[in-house]
């Protein structure tokens, strides 16, 4: 089975800049989660998805991070524009669905926003 | 919002020696998940825990879950180099939002 999958893994950009992070979860996979992961803390949930429905984005900053999940299948989070504080890991993950919620986690995307 | 309390955040520990990460949650959490990390890498799930007094064991470690207490504990035993590594603890509101701690860093020494 092919984990999931995220790209770019690594991306540079200056502040006010704007990027995109893309995600493939697990085949199946209903449920979707971004994380942020800053240096030395742990993840942050930014924003969950049930299939292409939002469950839950309490913690997104929306003025500058939105996200999507089309068909219910692939992810894709953008910011616009970026802040320097904004440089972290971004995780993907997902789960089978919310019931036991074990999480399958993505290599990650490590922005630094300069 | 769920706090999640982890110590130590560092550990450092002969190979050979037990060792017990604690991991606090702050209101009632439906499930208590366990994960490593390594260094540059992403995370690994360990153990789900699903109810008062569950008691999940994989090698060298063993995770146990006290919901009354608001506790659970991943006790290391006969430690060895390999299991260097970040260690998580994460719960999940009713909401199923999951919030994480802020991580144990173990360095297990020849």
């Amino acid at each position: 089975e092919a984990g999931v999958a995220q790209s770019p893994r690594y991306k540079i950009i200056e502040k006010r800049q704007s990027v995109a992070f893309w995600c493939n979860p697990i085949s199946g996979h209903a449920t979707l989660y971004w994380y942020q992961q800053i240096l030395g803390q742990g993840p942050k949930l930014l924003i969950q998805f049930q299939n292409n429905g939002v469950v839950d984005d309490s913690q997104l900053p929306k003025d500058r991070f939105s996200a999507e999940r089309l068909k219910g299948v692939d992810s894709t989070l953008k910011i616009q524009p970026a802040k320097l504080e904004d440089s972290a890991v971004y995780l993907c993950a997902s789960s089978r669905d919310r019931g036991t919620g074990t999480q399958y986690f993505g290599p990650g995307t490590r922005l630094t926003v300069l | 919002e769920l706090k999640v309390e982890q110590n130590p955040l560092f550990l450092s520990m002969q190979e050979g020696k037990n060792y017990t990460i604690y991991c606090n949650y702050s209101t009632t959490s439906d499930r208590l998940y366990w994960y490593r990390q390594d260094p540059g890498k992403s995370l690994e799930s360990l153990f789900v825990l699903l109810s008062n007094g569950a008691v999940k064991q994989e090698g060298r470690l063993m995770a146990s879950l006290d919901t009354k207490a608001r506790l659970s504990t991943l006790h290391i035993t006969a430690a060895v180099h390999d299991l260097s590594a970040t260690y998580f603890c994460a719960g999940t509101n009713t909401g199923n939002q999951f919030y994480f701690g802020t991580g144990t860093s173990l360095t297990v020494i020849p």
